[in-house]
Parts: structure tokens; sequence; C-alpha cells
């Protein structure tokens, strides 16, 4: 089933501009995900954040996560074209190789030149 | 990081035969690895989770005897759609976690005729 709900379903921006995309989910979490998908491949995985950390940074990625809320937040400032791609956010409800992340429904993200 | 490769990337069969997808983890043992369906613009749903050595553990409504999972090493599992039919056309992908971030295949693009 899935628990992350993300908002908006599409964004498209400009190039330089800032992106942030949001994702709720309904359940308890020991992580939160986010991963990057471009069209037709897998998913790469561009951040985690543990359910006891509030704000995390990678590069020009900038994660926040408010469990009272049950939501969590992805920045991708500067965005450049080849930010093209849909991202998804997972929640992990125990950390392990045989925990089974729930995806939430993604959200495309077009970056214009 | 780690590297999960999944083959083929492309695969048209005729209706009523069997196609098999292997997914290897090229540089971690996997004990487990994750497989899901992905529609069009939709997001990933779980279909099982190959255990190796053991069972796979289907999620409700995947049928068993449709896709048939096998993990017989730690690198490396199969899965097998029998007798495929029109409405098995879709993206299918491979993952394992190690140790906390889920590593995906490239993923393969089923296409029955």
């Amino acid at each position: 089933s899935q628990q992350g709900e993300e908002d908006p379903q599409a964004l498209s921006i400009q190039e330089g501009e800032n992106a942030t995309m949001n994702c709720s989910y309904k359940t308890s979490i020991n992580n939160l995900q986010w991963y990057r998908q471009n069209s037709g491949r897998g998913l790469v995985h561009l951040i985690l954040i543990r359910s006891n950390e509030r704000e995390k940074h990678s590069g020009r990625l900038r994660v926040t996560l408010d469990t009272s809320k049950k939501s969590s937040s992805l920045l991708i400032t500067a965005s450049r074209a080849a930010d093209t791609a849909s991202y998804f956010c997972a929640t992990d409800p125990f950390t392990g190789a045989n925990s089974k992340l729930t995806f939430g429904k993604g959200i495309t993200l077009s970056v214009r030149p | 990081g780690a590297v999960v490769s999944q083959h083929p990337s492309r695969v048209i069969c005729k209706s009523g035969t069997s196609v098999k997808i292997e997914c290897r983890s090229l540089d971690f043992q996997a004990t487990t690895m994750f497989w899901y369906r992905q529609f069009p613009k939709q997001s990933l749903m779980l279909m099982a989770t190959s255990n190796e050595g053991s069972k796979a553990t289907y999620e409700q409504g995947v049928e068993k005897d449709k896709f048939l999972i096998n993990h017989a090493s730690l690198t490396l599992s199969t899965l097998t759609v029998t007798s495929a039919h029109p409405e098995d056309s879709s993206f299918y992908i491979c993952s394992a976690r190690h140790p906390s971030r889920a590593f995906f295949g490239q993923g393969t693009r089923l296409t029955v005729v």
C-alpha cells in the first residue's frame, strides 16, 4: 500500500529556481528517504533522514522531517535542466536489509532551460 | 556505492510464454531482494520479497504461480513471469538494501504481444 503522498504531483520551474516537494505519511517510521527516477530507469537514492533528525543537507539538496506532522520536504536549490525527473519519498519502518520501503506516488519535476 | 544489475532491460515476448528477469548485487551480498512493478507515471508497487535460501514473501493480490521468484545465491534473484499475457506488460524493478539505502536495478520493460 502507498503510504507516502507527495505534493505537488507535478512541478515545472525555470532553471536556477528552487524546487520544493512535500511528502506526508501515516505510520511511524525509522527513517525517510528520497529517491529520484529518470524516465525508464531504476531509482537512485538521494538522501536519508532519520526520525530523530529534523534537517539534513547534501549538496544542493535539503530535506526536512517533522515527525509530529508526519511530513517531509525536499528542496533542490539552483535547479538545473538535468534535475528533470520523478522524485519519490519512501518511508522505512525499521532499518535493515529486509525492511520494506513504502513509496509515495511521486512528483514529476520539469526544469526548463 | 553498491551496484545492482538487472537484465534484460527490455524484452518482448509472445502471449503464453515465460520470461525470466535477473537481478544481481555486484559488490555486496543480499540475503533479501525486493521486486516491484511500476505502471506508467505511477509509483512502485511491491510485488514480493525475495529471501535467499527460502521462499519468497508475496504481497497481497500478487499471484505466486504467476510470478515465480528464486533467490538461489546471495547475489542473484530471478523473477519469472509465467504464461505471460498482455496485461503483464509493465516495468519491473528489483532492489536490495545496503545497508540502509535501497539500490535499484535498471528495470526491465516487459511487453507481451
